[in-house]
Order: C-alpha cells, then sequence, then structure tokens
C-alpha cells in the first residue's frame, strides 16, 4: 500500500533554532518527493522537489535530503524564523497511477520567539 | 504566487442549501484536483480530472459532483449541504507530466450550520 508518514506531528522551537522534519514512504514505482508549506488557512506552496538520483537539494534556509534506498527524506530548516510557524507536508509521486499524488499527514512547526 | 483562483474563501451556509465553489486556474494545465482537509488532518483526493469533459471520483467517497466543460474551470458542487460537509476545500492543478508540481489554491473554507 502507497503510504507516507511524517514525524513529528508537531513541533515547537525557539527563533533561531534549527530543526528537521522526516518523511518515510513506501510508494512504488518512486517518481520524486515534494515538500510543501502549508500556512494557517491557505493552500500549500512547493518549498523543493526530490528526485531518485538526488540526496540534497538546498533552498535559502530549507534544506532536503533524500534516501532513495530506505525510502526517507528530511527536512532541515536552519535559523528558524517566526515566519516559519506552518505545516509542512511531505508528497510523493508514483510514476504510474491514475492517483499518483500521496500526502503525508504533515508536521505543525510553531517558532516562538 | 500561483494563478490558480477559488471562491469564496469563507462560506458559512445552512444545511439543505445548494452550493458551488469555483475553481479557476490560468496556466493552462490540463490536470485539476479538489482536495477536502479538515484542520490539523491530510489532505484527502475527492475528484479529479485530466481534461475538459473527463472527471473521476477519488479515494475519499464525497456527496460533492464536479463538472469540466473549460480547461480553466472546475467547480465542484454540493447539492444539499450537510454539517458533517463542514471542511476546507483546496483545489489544485498541474501539467500533465508524473513529475510535475501541483499548485494550490488557497482554499475555500466550508461551515455548513
Amino acid at each position: 500500500k502507497n503510504q507516507v508518514e511524517q514525524s513529528p506531528q508537531s513541533l515547537i522551537i525557539l527563533e533561531g533554532k534549527n530543526c528537521t522534519l522526516q518523511c518515510n514512504y513506501t510508494v512504488s514505482p518512486f517518481s520524486n518527493l515534494r515538500w510543501y508549506k502549508q500556512d494557517t488557512g491557505r493552500g500549500p506552496v512547493s518549498l523543493t522537489i526530490m528526485t531518485f538520483s538526488e540526496n540534497t537539494k538546498s533552498n535559502g534556509r530549507y534544506t532536503a535530503t533524500l534516501d532513495a534506498d530506505t525510502k526517507q527524506s528530511s527536512l532541515h530548516i536552519t535559523a528558524s524564523q517566526l515566519s516559519d510557524s506552518a505545516s509542512y507536508i511531505c508528497v510523493v509521486s508514483a510514476k504510474t497511477g491514475a492517483n499518483n499524488l500521496f500526502f503525508g499527514t504533515g508536521t505543525r512547526l510553531t517558532v516562538i520567539p | 504566487e500561483a494563478d490558480i483562483y477559488q471562491t469564496p474563501r469563507y462560506l458559512v451556509i445552512g444545511t439543505g442549501k445548494k452550493i458551488t465553489l469555483e475553481c479557476s486556474q490560468t496556466m493552462g494545465h490540463d490536470k485539476m484536483y479538489w482536495y477536502q482537509q479538515d484542520p490539523g488532518m491530510e489532505l484527502h483526493l475527492i475528484h479529479y480530472s485530466y481534461g475538459v469533459n473527463s472527471t473521476e471520483k477519488g479515494d475519499l467517497s464525497s456527496e460533492s459532483t464536479v463538472s469540466r466543460i473549460r480547461t480553466e474551470h472546475f467547480p465542484l458542487t454540493l447539492e444539499s449541504a450537510r454539517p458533517s460537509h463542514t471542511s476546507q476545500y483546496l483545489c489544485a492543478s498541474s501539467e500533465m507530466e508524473v513529475s510535475t508540481e501541483a499548485f494550490f489554491g488557497q482554499g475555500t473554507r466550508l461551515t455548513v450550520v
């Protein structure tokens, strides 16, 4: 069964600190993995995309990693800001299937001053 | 900002009323989706479309219906709203290729009283 699991469910950190969010998946055949940021009451916005051959990709203070062998990904946020408070959703695409997008439940990050 | 728009952003309506949630995109995307998301929960696919006159049901059973008469327009209709329909509804679109990004609208927060 194609599944995407994220941990932790929620996280509270102090402004300026770093944090790492985890995503494990069983989606097959794997196409790519995206991390989305969803602010409260808004639609998700893509942060990074990871394909099978990519191990690490950075987008500003966000760095995503992918281990295709263990089917794990992480999103590392450096020097957190209050505006980073949001839900972070891991979305894995399969190469085949009518519905080929599989969503994790998200990690709710709260950055406090 | 993605060129995909949802209206209304917020809607409070009485039980038994018929409602239509609007979704339009100006990117020329063939694929469009409707997701339902309860607070703090994952996104569930309720409908999708591959193009004009194509509509399919998603993983989550829904009493809503959709239509795709024009490429840019993918409205969702509830013939008789019930309190159990209270949720956030997110519309998304993407190109046909598997690896492309899904762009999300801002969402419609529906409350049925």
